[in-house]
């Protein structure tokens, strides 16, 4: 079946400076990749999704690429700030009629003031 | 949009009871909900798949008979957990998957947090 493996699993970076998470997948079949941030207690946010037929998508500060090839996505965010904080996970979707996601283990990131 | 609710938000419960967390999708019309858990600092564990209308698929190792699901509607599911024992304490979140354009995206509900004493 589907495997996400996330790395970092913490990154601590300085106010002002980008962050990258990387996952990789192992279905070549997947096709979705969304990101979620969540903050402590409180639920997943979708913060970005990319499909396989992009390889790069860009949301203000934020961006996602995807290497079909390789099977990998990052997540690049770009001037963090002390707001950005939280847990980020990637997922990626299961090809069949379910539309599961399977979700990498976490990056907890802590933008330092 | 695609706001799902989540009730309650927190129940705390003797061992040997059951619990019924309540998933709503408030303003779209959920095709399927699921079912997750999460430890603390751990990711999300997909329990099951909801499809309104037909039985709960559940992912391995998940006991079907300890964890009820109904989907009734195509904006309500619930989950029962049955018998609680504190193993069982967990934060538990339900997604919603809408029709339409963009069908793989997920929305969260805000987690319940169970407690088993």
């Amino acid at each position: 079946g589907e495997n996400v493996e996330q790395h970092p699993s913490t990154l601590s970076v300085q106010e002002g400076d980008s962050a990258v998470i990387k996952c990789t997948y192992s279905d070549s079949a997947s096709n979705y990749f969304p990101w979620y941030k969540q903050e402590l207690g409180k639920r997943p946010q979708l913060i970005i999704d990319i499909r396989s037929n992009v390889g790069e998508k860009k949301d203000q500060r934020i961006a996602v690429t995807l290497n079909k090839t390789a099977k990998h996505f990052s997540l690049h965010i770009t001037e963090t700030q002390p707001e950005d904080s939280a847990v980020y996970f990637c997922a990626a979707s299961i090809k069949d009629s379910s539309y599961k996601l399977i979700f990498g283990s976490g990056t907890r990131l802590l933008v330092r003031p | 949009g695609a706001v799902v609710s989540q009730h309650p938000s927190r129940v705390i419960c003797k061992s040997g009871t059951s619990v019924k967390i309540e998933c709503r999708s408030l303003d779209f019309q959920a095709t399927t909900m699921f079912w997750y858990r999460q430890f603390p600092k751990q990711s999300l564990m997909l329990m099951a798949t909801s499809n309104e209308g037909s039985k709960a698929t559940y992912e391995q190792g998940v006991e079907k008979d300890k964890f009820l699901i109904n989907h009734a509607s195509l904006t309500l599911s619930t989950l029962t957990v049955t018998s609680a024992h504190p193993e069982d304490s967990s934060f538990y979140i339900c997604s919603a998957r809408g029709r339409g354009g963009g069908t793989d995206t997920q929305y969260f509900g805000p987690g319940t947090r169970l407690t088993v004493l």
